[in-house]
């Protein structure tokens, strides 16, 4: 079964430092998202993606975090520079619209941060 | 704007014992309505999926019916499992989803 690829699982840097994290979705997936999830809380979506085009930003810190999809497959979102208030859980998901014109996410396994 | 709202855990039961979560909703439009489960450490998996009025999703002996009337859209189990261990999130949306915090689950044997 096909899966949302995401790496690295894990990542440990120091507050100031220039952190990225890669996804790979499901292929043929058009729709690409990032979102965070802080400890004991459910994801927030931080930036959606239709093939490289950014579909909504406005959750994103755009003084930080920054987000790409150059050839509308796979993405890379950057901080710069992490803050402590950034250690959470990213996690990618990508959709496809169902035959029913519904749509369903799925979710990549995550890269949890961690800023000292 | 859409929410979710979730039971608050953590929920502690015994193997075999029944199991609720409810979720209620706040919604314009219709939109679909997940059940996700997050085991230690991973990402979210979709355990389940409703995307009209009295739909009913199911999967792995977990069922949820979409209730516009209520607007809810409980999870249940019959039986529980040790490995049904894990935390559950109710999610709605098209495209922009928005999750409930999440209820923790602990089946002890």
């Amino acid at each position: 079964e096909a899966e949302v690829a995401q790496s690295p699982r894990y990542k440990i840097t120091e507050k100031s430092q220039a952190v990225a994290f890669w996804c790979d979705p499901i292929s043929g997936h058009a729709t690409l998202y990032w979102y965070r999830q802080i400890l004991g809380q459910g994801p927030e979506l931080l930036v959606q993606f239709q093939d490289e085009s950014v579909v909504d930003d406005s959750q994103l810190p755009k003084d930080r975090f920054s987000a790409e999809r150059l050839k509308g497959v796979d993405s890379t979102l950057k901080i710069q520079p992490a803050e402590l208030g950034d250690s959470a859980m990213y996690l990618c998901a990508s959709s496809i619209q169902g035959l029913d014109s519904q749509e369903t996410q799925y979710f990549g396994p995550g890269t949890r941060l961690l800023v000292l | 704007g859409n929410s979710v709202t979730q039971m608050e855990g953590p929920v502690t039961l015994s193997e075999e014992a029944f199991l609720t979560i409810n979720c209620t909703y706040t919604a314009t439009g219709y939109p679909s309505l997940f059940w996700y489960v997050q085991y230690p450490g991973e990402g979210l998996q979709l355990l389940l999926k409703a995307t009209k009025a009295d739909d009913k999703g199911s999967n792995k002996g977990f069922e949820a019916t979409y209730r516009k009337e209520t607007t809810s859209f409980h999870l249940e189990k019959g039986s529980v499992q040790v490995s049904d261990s894990a935390v559950y999130f109710c999610a709605l949306g098209r495209g922009d989803m928005r999750f409930g915090a999440g209820t923790r689950l602990t089946v002890k044997p």
